[in-house]
């Protein structure tokens, strides 16, 4: 069963970037299982896609973010990552990752890791 | 891009309720519409997939139904343990997009 973890620092400056990393376990990340996505909450709001990486390599961010946005993939870790630049107040938020899934007719987000709260702040 | 609105933003409701959540897309997504569940500090919970296709493990006094812009989440019989923030999802574009959430809490 594929399990996610979010790691990274907890509080960032602003203008400065915010980079987050999520490992998998349980499966590989390659295997095409999966693609993967870096999902985002503000305290007390709704959620908001970041964007996704699939196992071959190709991207696909939020329209709003994509200017600031690079996510990528170690293979040999077993991870992917999240680099969010520029970052201000308006970045704080938990950060999860999420595994996609693709039945060939819809797609969802299952499995999530717990989650990872970025604060922006000098 | 598309806009998803739930209603209502927050209901009360008692265990052995039967409630219903409504999710409004900007365009029609046929049936790409996905369901999760919340509660406070855990990561969301796929529930249902394809407007009404319950995810493995799931009671099934939780349903979906719904297509084009109109969905709704019913469950039936509230647990004490569905009390909790439901939140909807759309995959008809992969520029994905959520609901605002939906807090059912405790009458």
């Amino acid at each position: 069963q594929v399990q996610l973890q979010e790691s990274g620092p907890g509080l960032v400056k602003p203008s400065q970037t915010l980079s987050l990393t999520c490992t998998v376990s349980g499966g590989s990340i390659s295997s095409g299982s999966h693609y993967w996505n870096w999902i985002r909450q503000p305290a007390g709001k709704g959620l908001e896609w970041i964007g996704r990486i699939h196992p071959i390599g190709t991207t696909k961010y939020n329209p709003s973010l994509q200017s600031r946005v690079t996510i990528g993939m170690d293979t040999a870790k077993n991870q992917f990552a999240l680099r969010l630049s520029s970052v201000t107040a308006a970045d704080t938020a938990v950060y999860y990752c999420a595994g996609g899934r693709d039945s060939g007719d819809y797609d969802w987000f299952d499995p999530w890791g717990q989650g990872s709260l970025v604060t922006v702040s000098s | 891009d598309i806009q998803m609105t739930q209603s209502p933003s927050s209901l009360s409701a008692s265990v052995g309720d039967r409630v219903t959540i409504t999710c409004r897309a900007s365009q029609t997504i046929s049936k790409y519409l996905n369901w999760y569940q919340q509660k406070p500090g855990k990561a969301p919970k796929l529930l249902i997939y394809g407007a009404s296709r319950l995810q493995s493990g799931i009671p099934s006094r939780f349903s979906g139904s719904g297509s084009g812009t109109d969905f709704t989440l019913t469950i039936n019989n509230l647990q004490p343990e569905d009390f909790a923030t439901y939140h909807c999802q759309q995959s008809y574009s992969s520029r994905y997009s959520f609901g605002q959430g939906t807090r059912l809490e405790i009458k």
